[in-house]
């Protein structure tokens, strides 16, 4: 079965620079999720969108946005980096619009960024 | 403010045994709670799902609980193997939004 896809898998930037996180959801899934985990950390919950509207917010920084498209894919733009933005960033995909089983996350495996 | 905490941070047991990870969550206004594992630098693998309204779910040799008045949920993991080493983490999504907040997860070593 398709699994939520994430590019790029591994990413290194210089500080100020600037990073794209893309995410391609499951097929027919409606709404996509983006985590931040730290090293040694449990991964904290940026932003969510669903058809294409941005759903909820969570501790993310006014430096990152992001926006989910009409194809449903969803980028995450990450401007001037600071060395503390080293993390894994995960992406979700569920399909809410079916009801309740469709509340389940389905992560793909994640985009480690590493800024120097 | 929700808050999860995973109890052991750590568990390493013989090959073949049962054990049990605990989650305990500080507001019982959740609707659901999700267990998953996750592999040393790799994804994350959701394993089970529990609605507020459901007591436990099982898939293969886990099975999840959940005691919402209290704030408790545990994963037991039956004739545990060397394949099940990994770190387990329990999140819950709020009833107000469609979040997950974790815990910080409990390693697993499961020796041969």
């Amino acid at each position: 079965a398709a699994g939520v896809i994430q590019s790029p898998r591994h990413l290194i930037k210089e500080k100020r620079e600037t990073a794209t996180l893309k995410c391609y959801p499951i097929p027919r899934h409606d709404t996509v999720y983006w985590y931040q985990q730290g090293p040694g950390q449990d991964p904290q919950f940026l932003i969510s969108f669903y058809e294409k509207m941005q759903s909820d917010k969570g501790s993310i920084p006014d430096r990152f946005s992001a926006q989910q498209f009409s194809d449903y894919h969803s980028e995450l733009n990450m401007s001037s980096l600071e060395l503390g933005d080293s993390a894994l960033y995960f992406c979700a995909s569920s399909f809410l619009a079916s009801g309740v089983r469709g509340d389940t996350q389905y992560f793909g495996p994640g985009t480690r960024l590493t800024v120097l | 403010k929700q808050e999860v905490t995973q109890i052991p941070a750590a568990l390493s047991v013989p090959e073949g045994e049962n054990l049990v990870l605990n989650c305990s969550f500080t507001d019982s206004a959740i609707y659901n709670l999700q267990w998953f594992r996750q592999d040393p630098g790799k994804g994350l693998t959701s394993l089970l799902l529990i609605q507020s309204s459901q007591r436990e779910q099982t898939s293969g040799r886990l099975n999840a609980s959940l005691d919402k008045s209290s704030g408790r949920s545990t994963l037991y993991i039956a004739a545990s193997q060397p394949g099940d080493s990994a770190t387990y983490l329990c999140a819950v999504r709020p009833d107000s939004n469609y979040q997950l907040i974790w815990g910080a997860g409990t390693k697993l070593i499961i020796k041969p």
